[in-house]
């Protein structure tokens, strides 16, 4: 069955250190897409970053990178030097060709940078 | 800002109402997706169009519908509507709808039955 599994509910983090929010994946396909949205607390959805299951690099955006293991069917989010704006809800989220590249959605883990 | 706009922000209405939510996507982007965001279910996807054509379809209700017009712009129609769909209702667009392309989001309708 294709799922996404967020294992961390919630995390507290001090700030200015680095987080890495955990994110498995379960497919069978060999052609998915994976992804990181931010939602804070006003309930937007803001993309943040994208991994693609050719691509043999991490993929990075700013102070945002993905630590991809293909094998272990893991796309963790690595953030560098938290800031208090930080604090939100996290979501990982996969795309699947055969699925017409619907988002297929994690529980989400709730961030707070503590000052 | 993210480029997709949607409207109304809040919706407050009774059981067995109608209403429609708008979006409006990316410029240049041609698929168009739907999701909700409840507390007890998360977020699920409900329909995808592309181009004017749907695409795919998800947990969608029978009692919810939803078209793209010539103009790229979508509306997501809920009828007989019932306390649980209560929810934060998502539009996002891509470019064409395919696993390299990230959906860009709305800021949701938030949709309260009374």
């Amino acid at each position: 069955a294709q799922k996404i599994t967020q294992t961390q509910p919630g995390m507290f983090v001090q700030e200015k250190e680095a987080v890495t929010l955990d994110c498995t994946y379960d497919t069978s396909d060999q052609s998915y897409g994976l992804f990181w949205y931010k939602q804070p607390s006003s309930g937007e959805m803001i993309f943040l970053i994208y991994q693609g299951s050719y691509d043999e690099q991490n993929a990075t955006e700013g102070r945002y990178s993905l630590n991809f293991q293909k094998a272990r069917k893991s796309a963790n989010l690595v953030i560098s030097a938290s800031q208090l704006g930080d604090s939100a809800m996290y979501f990982c989220a996969m795309s699947l060709m055969d699925s017409n590249y619907q988002l297929i959605w994690g529980a989400g883990t709730k961030l707070i940078i503590k000052p | 800002d993210s480029g997709v706009t949607q409207t109304p922000k809040h919706l407050i209405t009774a059981t067995g109402q109608r209403v429609t939510l708008r979006c409006s996507p990316r410029s240049g982007d041609l698929s168009v997706y739907w999701y909700q965001q409840s507390l007890d279910q998360g977020l699920q996807f409900l329909i995808q169009y592309y181009n004017g054509e749907e695409r795919a379809k998800g947990n969608i209700l029978e009692r919810f519908s939803a078209q793209q017009f010539p103009d790229l712009h979508s509306e997501l129609n809920l009828s007989s509507l019932e306390l649980g769909d209560s929810a934060l209702y998502f539009c996002a667009s891509s470019p064409s709808g395919g696993s390299n392309q990230p959906q860009h989001f709305g800021d949701g309708t938030r949709l309260s039955i009374l």
